[in-house]
């Protein structure tokens, strides 16, 4: 199946900084891909949808400037958490669909690839 | 955003014994997905339905769809210790990308 890579797996800042998480879709590409954010023992959030060329559509209650997104290229989208605050502290996920229709299950089934998922502790 | 409820929150079932899982789903959707999570890591896919079937099979999973209840189920046979994980359903209620995630399963198979 199609691979997403993410990077960094942990991370660990001060208050204030600012940290960058990458999602690149290692073997397709991908016009679209989405970030959410997960807390322990919970369920996945989506915080946004990130659109290649395009500005990212958010979710309602996520913060633009706290998080941004860029989607400059069409297998590769960041956020960056800016400001990091401890209440940042969480595990974010990226995912993305491969785009080409029929590449990887003989149809477009909506199958989302994920990558594996970085861990922010904010100190 | 979540319009699905899973039961039960948490299973803890012995080695060999078999594991099912229920999601309910509140709109109309084209097709149900079944999604692994092992703790501290990504998701992994494991099954898609659509709206269309009422049952599918892949491997020791079987998964079931009724949508005049609007639920699912995720049936895994001779479970093992490697399934321990947390298990997500997600509908696909329109061809936006976006899923609707369930709140989860956690599965813990006893050796």
């Amino acid at each position: 199946g199609a691979v997403v890579s993410q990077h960094p797996s942990w991370v660990i800042c001060k208050s204030g900084t600012s940290v960058k998480i990458e999602c690149r879709s290692l073997d397709f590409q991908a016009t679209t891909m989405f970030w959410y954010r997960q807390f322990p023992k919970q369920s996945l959030m989506l915080m946004a949808t990130s659109n290649e060329g395009s500005k990212a559509t958010y979710e309602q209650g996520v913060e633009k400037d706290k998080f941004l997104i860029n989607h400059a290229s069409l297998t590769l989208s960041t956020l960056t958490v800016t400001s990091a605050h401890p209440e940042d502290s969480s595990f974010y996920i990226c995912s993305a669909r491969d785009q080409i229709v029929g590449r990887t299950s003989g149809s477009n089934t909506g199958e989302l690839f994920f990558g594996e998922g970085s861990r922010l502790t904010v100190l | 955003s979540q319009q699905g409820e899973e039961d039960p929150q948490a299973l803890s079932i012995q080695e060999g014994e078999n594991a099912t899982m229920n999601c309910s789903y509140k709109t109309s959707i084209n097709n149900l997905q079944w999604y692994r999570q092992n703790s501290g890591r990504g998701l992994v896919h494991l099954i898609l339905i659509r709206s269309n079937e009422r049952e599918k099979h892949s491997g020791r999973l079987r998964v079931t769809l009724d949508t005049s209840k609007k639920s699912s189920s995720l049936l895994i046979t001779a479970s093992r210790a490697a399934d321990t994980a947390s298990y997500f359903c997600a509908t696909d209620a329109t061809f936006n990308y976006q899923l609707i995630w369930g709140a989860g399963t956690k599965l813990i198979i006893k050796p």
